[in-house]
C-alpha cells in the first residue's frame, strides 16, 4: 500500500517568510510524528499527534513553530519568520494504534522521504 | 532522559561479508523499544529492526539481527552476508516503552559495502 508521503519535497525560502510542510500518512495510522533532522546527525522529534490533538509537542523548538492534524489525518507543519538555523530535513512519521504487549510491531514508526527546507 | 551513542561514524565491509554495528543506550525506563533504521541517500528512513526490553530473544529479521546485551545496555545490528545495496546511514534508536511515543535517535553509521 501507499507509504508517507511528503509535500514539497524541496522548498527553499528567505529568512523571515512563512513556510508550510505537508504529510499526508500511511491509512489507518492514528499516530504521526514530526522530526527534524540536521546535517550529519540523527532525527529530533518536534512533535506526535494522536489522532486530532498534539499529545507531545515538547521537541518544537520555539512558538515559531506550529502543526495542525485538523481532520486526524493529514498533518501541516508551519513555521513563522523562517531563520537560516531552521534549514533541515523535516520527516513526518507514522504508527498504528497503540497495540498491548505481544504484538510490539505495531509501535514501528514508518517516515516518509521528508521535506528539504532551505532558508537563504 | 534517554540517549543513544553510535561511536562508529563509518564501518567498510566487503561484499558477502557480515558487518556489526554498534549502539548502546541509556535509560533509566524499564520497559523501551529498541529501532534500527537505515537511510540510503535518497534520505527516506527504512525500518530495518525492532526489539523490546522484555524480549528474551533477539530480534531477526532476514539478514538482519540485532545483539541484544540487556546488562550491557547494547543492541548491535548484525548485518548478514552484505550486498552493495546496504551501503546508507544507519540509526539506531529508543522509545521510553512499547506504544507511540517519540524516538531518540544516535548519530548513525555510514555503512560502505565494496565489491
Amino acid at each position: 500500500g501507499a507509504g508517507v508521503s511528503q509535500t514539497p519535497s524541496n522548498k527553499v525560502t528567505e529568512k523571515g517568510k512563512y513556510v508550510e510542510l505537508r504529510c499526508d500518512p500511511i491509512s489507518g495510522h492514528t499516530a504521526l510524528y514530526w522530526y527534524r533532522q540536521s546535517l550529519g546527525q540523527g532525527p529530533e522529534f518536534l512533535i506526535y499527534f494522536q489522532g486530532t490533538g498534539a499529545a507531545d509537542d515538547s521537541g518544537l523548538p520555539n512558538d515559531r513553530f506550529f502543526a495542525v492534524r485538523p481532520e486526524g489525518s493529514v498533518s501541516t507543519l508551519k513555521i513563522q519568520r523562517t531563520e537560516r538555523g531552521d534549514s533541515a530535513v523535516y520527516l513526518c512519521a507514522s504508527s498504528l494504534a497503540f497495540t498491548p504487549k505481544g504484538a510490539v510491531s505495531a509501535d514501528t514508526q514508518y517516515f516518509g522521504p521528508g521535506t528539504r527546507l532551505t532558508v537563504l | 532522559a534517554q540517549k543513544i551513542t553510535q561511536t562508529q561514524p563509518g564501518m567498510f565491509v566487503q561484499e558477502k561479508e557480515a558487518v556489526t554495528l554498534d549502539c548502546t543506550y541509556d535509560t533509566s525506563d524499564q520497559s523501551y523499544g529498541l529501532f534500527w533504521y537505515k537511510q540510503p541517500s535518497s534520505g527516506e528512513m527504512i525500518f530495518l529492526i525492532y526489539q523490546g526490553s522484555y524480549d528474551e530473544q533477539n530480534a531477526t529479521e532476514g539478514r538482519y539481527s540485532l545483539n541484544f546485551q540487556k546488562a550491557r545496555k547494547s543492541a548491535n545490528l548484525v548485518i548478514s552476508a552484505s550486498q552493495l545495496g546496504d551501503s546508507a546511514m544507519y540509526f539506531c534508536a529508543m522509545s521510553p516503552s512499547t506504544g507511540f511515543q517519540k524516538l531518540v535517535f544516535g548519530t548513525g553509521t555510514r555503512l560502505l559495502v565494496s565489491p
